[in-house]
C-alpha cells in the first residue's frame, strides 16, 4: 500500500499568514493526489485534485503543486474560515490512502 | 442539487453487525464509483471501501477485509456497507463519497477525487 506522510501534523498560524503543508508518498503517484479540508463535525471538502487543479468554488488563495512523491498545499493568506484539518489523498492505486492530517490552529 | 444521505449507524456490541446505506440524488448514480471513508475519534480520515459504477469491482482496506462488504443498487440510487464482526476500533463517523473523474487534455489523463460527501453516520462499537 502507498503511505502518505504529511508535515507538519500541527501548525499554529495567524490570519494573513502564508501556510504550506507537505505530503510525501512512499512511492511515485504521478499527479494522482487530492487535498481536502475538514472542520469539526463536518464532512470533508474537496479543495484540489490532480495535485494542482482547484476544485470549482474553492478560493484562489488555495494552491497545490508537486508530482511523483512530493506535494504541497499552500494557503497564500490564511482567513478565519481556513482554520481546519487538511488531508492529502492518493488516487493512483487502491487502497485510496489518506495522509494523517495537518491541523491548522489559530496562533 | 447533488446530495448524499447516509443512515444506519448506531450502537452495536463487539462481534455484531450493521448495514449502512447512502442514498444519492442529483446525479446519474450508476455513472460514478463510490467510496466509504471513516473518521474515528481522535484519528484521521481512513478510506474503507470503494466500488465501481456498475458494482462489478470492489476494493477494501486491509483493516476491514473479510468483515465489510460494499455494494450498490443502481435502481435505487443507493450505496451500502455491510459490516460484520465489528470491533471497538471500527467506532467512527462513516461517510459515503462520490468519486468524480476529470479529463485533463493537456496531460492526456483522467484524474479522480471525492467531490461530494454525505453528512456522515456514527457507528459505535461497545458493550
Amino acid at each position: 500500500d502507498i503511505q502518505l506522510t504529511q508535515s507538519p501534523s500541527f501548525l499554529s498560524a495567524s490570519v494573513g499568514d502564508r501556510v504550506t503543508i507537505t505530503c510525501r508518498a512512499s512511492q511515485g503517484i504521478s499527479s494522482y493526489l487530492a487535498w481536502y479540508q475538514q472542520n469539526p463535525g463536518k464532512a470533508p471538502k474537496l479543495l484540489i485534485y490532480a495535485a494542482s487543479t482547484l476544485q470549482s468554488g474553492v478560493p484562489s488563495r488555495f494552491s497545490g503543486s508537486g508530482s511523483g512523491t512530493e506535494f504541497t498545499l499552500t494557503i497564500s493568506s490564511l482567513q478565519p474560515e481556513d482554520f481546519a484539518t487538511y488531508y492529502c489523498q492518493q488516487l493512483n492505486t487502491y487502497p485510496r490512502t489518506f495522509g494523517q492530517g495537518t491541523k491548522v490552529e489559530i496562533k | 442539487e447533488v446530495q448524499l444521505v447516509e443512515s444506519g449507524g448506531g450502537l452495536v456490541q463487539p462481534g455484531g453487525s450493521l448495514r449502512l446505506s447512502c442514498v444519492a440524488s442529483g446525479f446519474t448514480f450508476s455513472s460514478y464509483a463510490m467510496s466509504w471513508v471513516r473518521l474515528a475519534p481522535g484519528k484521521g480520515l481512513e478510506w474503507v471501501s470503494g466500488i465501481s459504477g456498475s458494482g462489478g469491482s470492489t476494493y477494501n482496506a486491509d483493516s476491514v477485509k473479510g468483515r465489510f462488504t460494499i455494494s450498490r443498487d443502481n435502481s435505487k440510487n443507493t450505496l451500502y456497507l455491510q459490516m460484520t464482526s465489528l470491533r471497538a476500533e471500527d467506532t467512527a463517523v462513516y461517510y459515503c463519497a462520490k468519486n468524480a473523474y476529470y479529463y485533463d487534455s493537456s496531460r492526456y489523463a483522467y484524474y479522480y477525487a471525492m467531490d461530494v460527501w454525505g453528512q456522515g453516520t456514527t457507528v459505535t462499537v461497545s458493550s
